[in-house]
């Protein structure tokens, strides 16, 4: 069936870096873009931008752009999102999903993956 | 801050029908998405386009737009329904997607 997973919890200290991954099945990896999607902790969706998975070109929504890298491996069907310099405010749980051009929605998402900043 | 507008929080009693809302300029050019969240779950696609629904979402749900504001409504609520709702749709720019700040949908 169509799946995103994504990688496992991660706990990190202030100042260094996090790759989150999101191995999609089921689907053909480059028929559709990914997006991805922030949730502080009792907060709610932050849209962070998308990827187009035919070309690898980001688009950056305001307020994420330099820490923040969207990557594939077409080879392997997976999305990364690379996060550096954490900070605090970077606690969260973050989500990819797929992006239907035809419903102009995301229409399939991750389990999440949180995401802690803490020293 | 987000463009898409919602209430923070609505009710409805088991059975009646509740309408959410969702305010912002770019929707007077572009329709909303609304995504269903569940505590500890991620978010459900349940209304695209102009009244869209993916497969295995209730006919009770539905949605419309008029001017700049999207709704969703449930009519004939369920305790199932009770979650928080997101839309989303693209900024008066047209160039930036944007969630709305969520509505908590408590079913008394």
């Amino acid at each position: 069936q169509v799946q995103l997973v994504q990688s496992g919890s991660d706990l990190k200290k202030p100042g260094a870096s996090v790759k989150v991954s999101c191995r999609a099945s089921g689907y053909t990896f480059t028929g559709y873009a990914m997006t991805w999607v922030r949730q502080a902790p009792g907060q709610g969706l932050e849209w962070m931008g998308w990827i187009n998975t035919n070309t690898g070109n980001p688009t950056y929504a305001q307020g994420f752009t330099g820490r923040f890298v969207f990557s594939l491996d077409t080879s392997v069907s997976t999305a990364y999102l690379l996060i550096s310099s954490l900070k605090a405010e970077d606690t969260a749980v973050y989500y990819c999903a797929r992006v239907d051009d035809s419903k102009d929605a995301f229409d399939i998402w991750g389990q999440g993956t949180m995401v802690t900043v803490s020293s | 801050s987000s463009e898409l507008t919602q209430d923070p929080a609505v009710s409805v009693a088991l059975g009646q029908t509740v309408k959410i809302t969702c305010q912002g300029d770019g929707l007077r050019s572009y329709y909303a998405s609304w995504y269903q969240q569940k505590p500890g779950q991620a978010p459900v696609l349940v209304i695209y386009g102009k009244n869209n629904r993916p497969s295995g979402i209730p006919d009770r749900i539905s949605g419309s737009s008029s001017g700049n504001t999207a709704s969703l409504t449930i009519t004939g609520a369920q305790a199932e329904d009770e979650a928080d709702y997101y839309c989303n749709s693209r900024d008066s720019s047209g160039s930036q997607l944007v969630f709305g700040g969520g509505t908590k949908l408590t079913v008394l």
